[in-house]
């Protein structure tokens, strides 16, 4: 089946101590998303990338950067991660940007980050 | 800017009784509209989402919900609770014509007595 995979389920880090969070996607979906969801928040969009076209959510801190080798991965780089990052990650994919069912997201499980 | 309102972070229902989730948008135009499910420690599903055409949407798992102009509403509804729907649900509205980045309700916690 068409999925977005993200690994691993569950990350544990230490302070200040680099991480990097995966997501695959075999739907061959042009976008790709990273949301931060916090306990009881509806997710945060941090970033997408529309093919290559990286773009960057305004208030997205500079110790989280992303990259986008190829269709079917994405990554998630958190520098130096702090107590306050810890929280859920969850990538998702949309076929396209043209509106209505092109834009309807796909999510993977998430990766749930602790930081110590 | 488009806005979303989900009323009441919380709903509780006793199983067999009519759920009722509500979401109001803030638009220019009517905009394109999704419900996701959201259980424990997962990501999000799609329950179903409107278009265009009819304005009533049927989804999965006995959900539907209608789009009503005039009221800039989208409320979910199933007519018989099932344990198994206790779960987060998000209402999202991307902007038809303009940006496709979908825009979040705070998300309803829906939980079901037996």
């Amino acid at each position: 089946d068409a999925m977005v995979i993200q690994n691993p389920r569950y990350q544990v880090t230490q302070f200040g101590k680099p991480v990097t969070l995966s997501c695959s996607q075999t739907l061959n979906h042009n976008v790709m998303y990273w949301y931060q969801q916090k306990s009881s928040q509806a997710p945060k969009l941090l970033f997408h990338y529309y093919d290559k076209d990286f773009n960057n959510e305004a208030d997205t801190p500079d110790n989280f950067q992303s990259r986008r080798p190829n269709t079917s991965f994405c990554f998630l780089d958190i520098r130096s991660p702090g107590l306050g990052d810890a929280a859920m990650y969850l990538c998702a994919t949309s076929r396209d940007r043209r509106g209505g069912s092109y834009n309807e997201q796909f999510f993977g499980p998430g990766t749930r980050l602790t930081v110590l | 800017a488009q806005s979303v309102t989900q009323l009441g972070s919380h709903v509780s229902v006793s199983e067999g009784a009519l759920v009722l989730l509500r979401c109001n948008y803030s638009s220019s135009v009517p905009p394109y509209l999704f419900w996701y499910v959201q259980y424990p420690n997962q990501g999000l599903q799609l329950l179903l989402k409107y278009t265009t055409g009819a304005t009533l949407v049927k989804g999965i798992n006995g959900f539907e919900a209608e789009f009503k102009k005039s009221e800039t509403s989208f409320h979910l509804t199933k007519p018989s609770a099932h344990m198994s729907d206790a779960a987060e649900y998000f209402c999202a509205v991307s902007e038809r014509g303009g940006s496709y980045i979908p825009t979040f309700g705070r998300g309803t916690s829906l939980i079901v007595h037996p």
